[in-house]
């Protein structure tokens, strides 16, 4: 167990919908990451918070946002769902912004499936 | 741009023999770190190990261990006296830091079979 907790575990959904993914980080880490994993594209990074801002951008689709919140916990927002968003979602965490002993923990991930 | 690449989409192993997983990257970047994590059936992403290239000493963790060559960018796992927990999909990483923030680049990953 890595500490890091995803809500939910799995989510299905219709093309045109709206979901809502939850991650709440490791205790005391600052960072979260969110990522995508499909069988077509593999593991993608998709974006970076560090203390409620945002770090840094992957392949982050505009259909996409995210926020951290003040107790650090984040949500990534799914919109305008198609078919091809049906992957799985892992969120990790890290200590810092990405220094020198930073390592990135891995939650369980949500798996979507857009129908 | 930064890229992973694993060239074994699968491998297998007997239990108790070592097998080594292969690993290159492409990279201009001198200060860089690389991850190995595991995936078993549960879809959770494991840390396996973790080099620093500034290290010359390769990283070692129980029965994992890496081969680093910094000059040739290839960044083996070799898996000592496999276990069938050993089975899994794992997947190589390249992370580096630009500007204060971090770009994290995962290979395609390689499917490991421990045969009993």
């Amino acid at each position: 167990d890595s500490g890091v907790t995803q809500t939910p575990k799995h989510l299905i959904t219709a093309t045109g919908q709206r979901v809502t993914l939850r991650c709440s980080p490791r205790s005391g880490d600052l960072s979260v990451y969110w990522y995508q994993q499909s069988l077509d594209q593999g593991l993608q990074f998709l974006i970076q918070y560090y203390n409620g801002e945002e770090r840094a951008k992957g392949n982050i689709l505009e259909r996409f946002s995210a926020q951290q919140f003040p107790d650090l916990h984040s949500e990534l927002n799914l919109s305008s769902l198609e078919l091809g968003d049906s992957a799985l979602y892992f969120c990790a965490s890290s200590p810092q912004a990405g220094g020198s002993t930073d390592t990135q923990y891995f939650g369980p991930g949500t798996r979507l499936t857009v129908l | 741009a930064q890229t992973v690449t694993q060239s074994q989409p699968e491998m297998s192993v007997q239990e108790a023999e070592t097998v080594t997983l292969s690993c290159t990257y492409d990279t201009s970047e001198s200060d860089y770190y690389l991850f190995w994590y595991k995936q078993p059936p549960s879809r959770q992403m494991i840390l396996v190990i973790r080099q620093e290239a500034y290290k010359q000493q390769n990283a070692t963790e129980n029965r994992f261990s890496v081969n680093f060559q910094k000059a040739a960018k290839s960044f083996s796992l070799k898996i000592s006296d496999s276990q069938l927990g050993d089975a899994a999909m794992y997947f190589c990483a390249y992370r580096a830091f630009q500007g204060g923030s971090e770009k994290l680049v995962f290979g395609k990953g390689t499917k490991l079979t421990v045969n009993p």
